[in-house]
């Protein structure tokens, strides 16, 4: 099993462009989550799928587009980039009834 | 009020200290209670997580949780210098659509 796989890794964008995070999980989770990582200030939700079909806001929704056309994909979609959008990027997923919580290694997005 | 409220540190500690990192949340129906260690330019990882109040013991790893007031801690005995990371204390909702973390606490283990 690959888990939670991420890509890309790194990438640097310019003010205004759009790009897509790709998000998959060979666990067949149906709970997958976003989050944004800033230094100092956490983990925080941008959004969230319960299933194939239902994505729902988290914290900080904005500026942000998710889609679940299946259980395994749930790819992060950023319009019109700026430099509030330079983060870490992170990928979870989880079944219900339990607390783990399985994570991506990460997407370092940079805005200039 | 934040959900989950953490002690930010950092911390830094000699080698084969005990280390308590602790976290108070806010909404008495969260069901699942979670500690996930984070290696710098790493995602989390999950080390322990408990549904009730009580302890739990993993190795050099205790979690414990206090419902009655709300606080959930992590004990890590005889630390190491591997254990040097940022350790994110989270809580799951009853509902089970999300989680909520603490904004993490560094520790730094010197040999």
């Amino acid at each position: 099993n690959a888990g939670v796989t991420q890509t890309p890794k790194f990438r640097i964008l310019k003010i205004g462009q759009s790009m897509t995070l790709q998000c998959t999980q060979d666990m067949n989770h149906n709970y997958m989550y976003w989050y944004r990582q800033d230094p100092g200030m956490g983990l925080k939700l941008i959004y969230y799928s319960v299933g194939a079909g239902i994505t729902d806001k988290g914290e900080v929704p904005n500026g942000y587009n998710v889609s679940r056309s299946t259980t395994e994909d749930f790819p992060l979609r950023l319009e019109l980039a700026a430099p509030s959008q330079t983060s870490v990027y992170f990928c979870a997923s989880s079944q219900l009834n339990t607390g783990e919580l399985f994570f991506g290694e990460g997407s370092r997005l940079t805005v200039l | 009020q934040k959900e989950v409220e953490q002690d930010p540190g950092p911390l830094s500690v000699p080698e084969g200290a005990i280390v308590s990192l602790n976290c108070t949340y806010s909404n008495s129906a969260f069901q699942y209670f979670m500690w996930y260690r984070q290696y710098s330019r790493k995602g989390p990882e999950l080390l322990m997580y408990t549904y009730s109040s009580g302890n739990k013991e993993d190795g050099r790893f205790t979690a414990q949780v206090d419902k009655s007031s709300k606080y959930i801690s992590l004990f890590i005995r005889d630390s190491q210098p591997s254990d040097s990371a940022t350790y994110l204390c989270a809580i799951r909702d009853r509902t089970g659509n999300q989680f909520y973390f603490g904004t993490g606490t560094s520790l730094t283990v010197i040999p």
